[in-house]
């Protein structure tokens, strides 16, 4: 499984678009990306997830380089509620394993 | 999307007794996992449930300790056996491989049960 190395914190006000990137260099071929958003003492929500260039939903966008050994998720004009753990995963097209989770980034924001 | 139920959500426990957890998904999904999640920590696979047959452990956890059932494609148990206070944690249920619908492949989790051992 492809490991990967994201920042442990992040610190950032409302109103302010955050980036988060998360590096991959082990990718496989067959892999994508996913993004997965957890608050304190719920489960982890899925936020995003792409295989190469841009993604965008409602939520967040999700950039990669051609190389796909990094990738950056975007989230535009954070507010107090996006005040949260952020998980970089990689994963398997079929989808059909379990998740291996890294130390996340913890987000906060700030008024 | 697939919604899923865990039970209980919270409870305090005794040290020394078990307790076994629910999981229910509203619609059938091909697998089933779950994870443990200590305070501040990240969230570590416990075992696969498979139906049918034996659940699929990950190193450092023992069927002994972490009994885990799966009898249909929409439920799944699992038992935290003879509890210290280091069992204390937030256990969470995982599904992937909804039946039908685009998303199909998206790995959803339940609220979690948060377990606290005296």
């Amino acid at each position: 499984l492809a490991k990967t190395t994201q920042p442990i914190s992040m610190d950032s006000y409302e109103g302010q678009e955050v980036n988060i990137t998360c590096s991959h260099n082990n990718i496989a071929t067959n892999d994508y990306i996913t993004w997965y958003q957890q608050f304190p003492s719920q489960g982890p929500r899925f936020i995003i997830q792409g295989y190469k260039t841009k993604v965008t939903n409602e939520v967040a966008s999700l950039f990669i380089p051609a190389d796909r050994k990094s990738s950056t998720l975007s989230l535009p004009r954070v507010s107090l509620s996006d005040t949260a753990v952020y998980y970089c995963l990689v994963v398997l097209h079929t989808g059909r394993r379990a998740l291996t989770f890294g130390s996340g980034t913890r987000l906060q924001v700030q008024p | 999307s697939a919604v899923i139920s865990q039970k209980p959500s919270r409870d305090i426990c005794q040290r020394g007794t078990s307790l076994t957890i629910q999981c229910q998904v509203d619609s059938q999904v091909t697998m089933m996992f779950w994870y443990r999640q200590q305070p501040g920590q990240s969230l570590t696979l416990i075992a696969t449930a498979n139906q049918g047959s034996e659940a699929t452990y990950e190193s450092g956890f023992v069927i002994d300790k972490f009994p885990i059932s799966r009898p249909n494609l929409t439920f799944s148990t699992l038992t935290v056996s003879n509890m210290s206070p280091e069992d204390s944690s937030i256990y969470l249920c995982s599904v992937t491989g909804l039946t039908g619908g685009e998303s199909g492949n998206t790995i959803y989790f339940g609220e979690g049960s948060w377990l606290t051992v005296v």
